[in-house]
């Protein structure tokens, strides 16, 4: 079985340009996460998706970031303009239905904003 | 406001101990906990997820186990290896549907 799959796994921009990010999560998994992790740290959550609802998206900084999850499979995430602060490494993961099941993560998309 | 805090922050220890990661977070009302490995430049891989009504998950050489009362878990390697070195998180499921994380403790197993 194909695991969370994550496109592209680098990204290097400059600041002000655009960016975006692709995940396709497992198959029959209704629960779509995007998280930041910074260096050193923990992931945090940026927006998590039932289906194709954004049921949590209470720390996506909005005036720069967009995500969408159309026909409720798999998700865009992107930024628009970047700066030099959203360095970071950006992961997406999985879950059945229900947001207390097990998340599974994809490798994440590392990004750099010069 | 949920804390979770991994002591040590990093570890190194011989081929072949026993070793026991730590994570305790501020509020006991949590529904799952889950711990993770995390290699450099990778996303992260699930080991275990210990269900709110258990006290422990095994396996192999893995085992964690929680304590809600407390506050606790640990995550118990026996027998490392130089394959163990990695950045372990754990992550607890909150009231809300929110999922926080540790910042991990660093792992380096010397062979």
């Amino acid at each position: 079985e194909a695991g969370v799959v994550q496109s592209p796994r680098y990204k290097i921009i400059e600041k002000k340009q655009p960016v975006a990010f692709w995940c396709n999560p497992i198959s029959g998994h209704n629960t779509l996460y995007w998280y930041l992790q910074n260096l050193g740290q923990g992931p945090e959550l940026l927006i998590r998706y039932e289906n194709e609802e954004a049921v949590d998206d209470s720390q996506l900084p909005k005036d720069r970031f967009s995500a969408e999850r159309l026909k409720g499979v798999d998700s865009t995430l992107k930024i628009q303009p970047a700066e030099l602060g959203d360095s970071a490494v950006y992961l997406c993961a999985s879950s059945m239905g229900g947001s207390y099941n097990e998340q599974f993560f994809g490798p994440g998309t590392r990004l750099t904003v010069l | 406001k949920q804390e979770v805090t991994q002591i040590p922050a990093a570890l190194s220890v011989p081929e072949g101990e026993n070793l026991v990661l730590n994570c305790s977070f501020t509020d006991s009302a949590i529904y799952n906990l889950q711990w993770f490995r995390q290699d450099p430049g990778k996303g992260l891989t699930s080991l275990l997820l210990i269900q709110s009504s258990q006290r422990e998950q095994t396996s192999g050489r893995l085992n964690a186990s929680l304590d809600k009362s407390s506050g606790r878990s640990t995550l118990y390697i026996a027998a490392s290896q130089p394959g163990d070195s990695a950045t372990y998180l754990c992550a607890v499921y909150t009231g809300g549907f929110k999922t926080i994380f540790g910042a991990g403790t660093r792992l380096f197993v010397k062979a």
